[in-house]
């Protein structure tokens, strides 16, 4: 069974620039979470989709972060624009039922 | 929200020794997971375990909920397994309890 799928893996942009990163869960997982990891922290969630509804967006900066995931299955993560403070590990995560699990990450540097 | 404590913050190990990492949580929980973040960042999942116990090749998990804690285990270490060890808990019920909440983690180092 495929896991979570991530891309990039690696992005670095300059402060205002925008950014997008993609999630595919695995196959047959309804829920679908968005996480940051700031260095020497746990993951913290920013969004999660029960299809292709928002269950819970109260953490996400909406004044520039966005989220969609139009058809159920995949997912975008947009920042725009980018601060400093953005610079951290991505983490998409799905679930069927309790058990999350995660993928690789995209790494984001801001510059 | 719900609190989660994991101790100790840093352990360092040779090759061969055994060790027990501990996570505290502060109300009833319906899901616990014990991760893995290796070097490269990936969180590998070792064990779900909101109650009971587990186990797992040289890894074993406990969860007493009545307690509010969980201890995951490592026996006979080895290099591979450095990186950082984290507990992550969801709570009953709704609002912001219901988030799955890390906890800071243990860092955890094998020596050759």
């Amino acid at each position: 069974e495929a896991g979570v799928a991530q891309s990039p893996r690696y992005k670095i942009i300059e402060k205002r620039q925008s950014v997008a990163f993609w999630c595919n869960p695995i196959s047959g997982h309804a829920t679908l979470y968005w996480y940051q990891q700031i260095l020497g922290q746990g993951p913290k969630l920013l969004i999660q989709f029960q299809n292709n509804g928002v269950v819970d967006d109260s953490q996400l900066p909406k004044d520039r972060f966005s989220a969609e995931r139009l058809k159920g299955v995949d997912s975008t993560l947009k920042i725009q624009p980018a601060k400093l403070e953005d610079s951290a590990v991505y983490l998409c995560a799905s679930s069927k039922y309790n058990e999350q699990f995660f993928g690789p990450g995209t790494r984001l540097t801001v510059l | 929200g719900i609190q989660v404590e994991q101790s100790p913050p840093d352990l360092i190990l040779q090759e061969g020794a055994n060790s027990t990492l501990r996570c505290n949580f502060s109300d009833s929980v319906n899901n616990l997971q014990w991760f893995h973040q290796n070097p490269w960042g990936q969180l590998i999942n070792l064990f779900y375990i909101p109650s009971g116990t587990k186990q797992n090749g040289r890894l074993s998990a406990t969860t007493v909920a009545t307690e509010r804690y969980s201890l995951l285990y490592i026996s006979s270490s080895q290099t591979t397994d450095s990186g950082v060890y984290f507990c992550a808990v969801q709570g009953v019920g709704g609002g912001s309890n219901y988030k799955l909440t890390f906890g800071k983690g243990t860092l955890l180092t094998v020596n050759p």
